[in-house]
């Protein structure tokens, strides 16, 4: 069964910093995986998604990801966080076939100070 | 367009009794999958429905039930309500079953069971 590991529940960060968001999955194919951000009271917002093909993708609001196979990581950054990017962040993998669940990690929360 | 609606937006249940939680999926889509949230969790896939029929099932128990009608918005039940049951559900809906590659996601019910 697959799985996703968000190590870092709380992050704190400057703003204008940089930020490194991590995940590791485990999944028994090349996964399809997808980073969403919640902010309180709302529903999930799909940043980006890797599905094949360049291992760096790009994202919305300035965010990428880049897929390491070897690691079995699909670590979210951003250059230069903005206090807007306050919210929960969310890695998922999802099946590539039958029922196409996503699996979630736990998430991180961001903290944006000014 | 609307996005994903869902209803209501909080309840208040005591254990043991029943409820009805409602989604309208964006306008053409055929597919709805349901997501249990608890507090300081991700989301759990509960089910997958396209074209009316169950196309997936998560790991929840029988209490658990959903339906799809002819014009695609679904309805999640629970009999029998427990505290754990306290949680957000989200809807969520594509275009079809074969991918989740776009997945929208509603803003959720908010379920308390005292």
């Amino acid at each position: 069964a697959q799985s996703v590991t968000q190590p870092d529940i709380h992050i704190t960060v400057s703003e204008g910093a940089s930020l490194e968001l991590r995940c590791n999955y485990s999944y028994g194919a090349t996964p399809y995986l997808f980073w969403y951000v919640q902010s309180p009271g709302q529903g999930l917002q799909l940043l980006l998604k890797y599905f094949s093909g360049d291992t760096l993708v790009q994202g919305i609001k300035g965010f990428e990801a880049e897929f390491k196979r070897s690691q079995s990581s699909f670590n979210l950054r951003k250059p230069s966080v903005h206090w807007s990017d306050a919210a929960e962040y969310f890695c998922a993998v999802g099946e590539i076939t039958g029922r196409r669940a996503l699996t979630f990690g736990s998430g991180t929360r961001l903290q944006v100070q000014p | 367009d609307a996005g994903v609606t869902q209803s209501p937006t909080h309840l208040i249940k005591t254990r043991g009794q029943q409820v009805t939680l409602r989604c309208s999926p964006i306008s053409g889509h055929k597919s709805v999958s349901w997501y249990q949230q608890v507090l300081g969790q991700g989301p759990q896939f509960i089910f997958q429905y396209y074209e009316k029929e169950e196309r997936g099932r998560g790991n929840f128990p029988d209490r658990f039930s959903a339906r799809q009608f002819p014009n695609y918005s679904s309805e999640l039940n629970v009999n029998a309500l427990l505290l754990g049951d306290s949680a957000l559900y989200l809807c969520a809906s594509s275009f079809d079953a074969r991918t989740n590659e776009k997945l929208f996601f509603g803003s959720g019910t908010q379920l308390s069971v005292l």
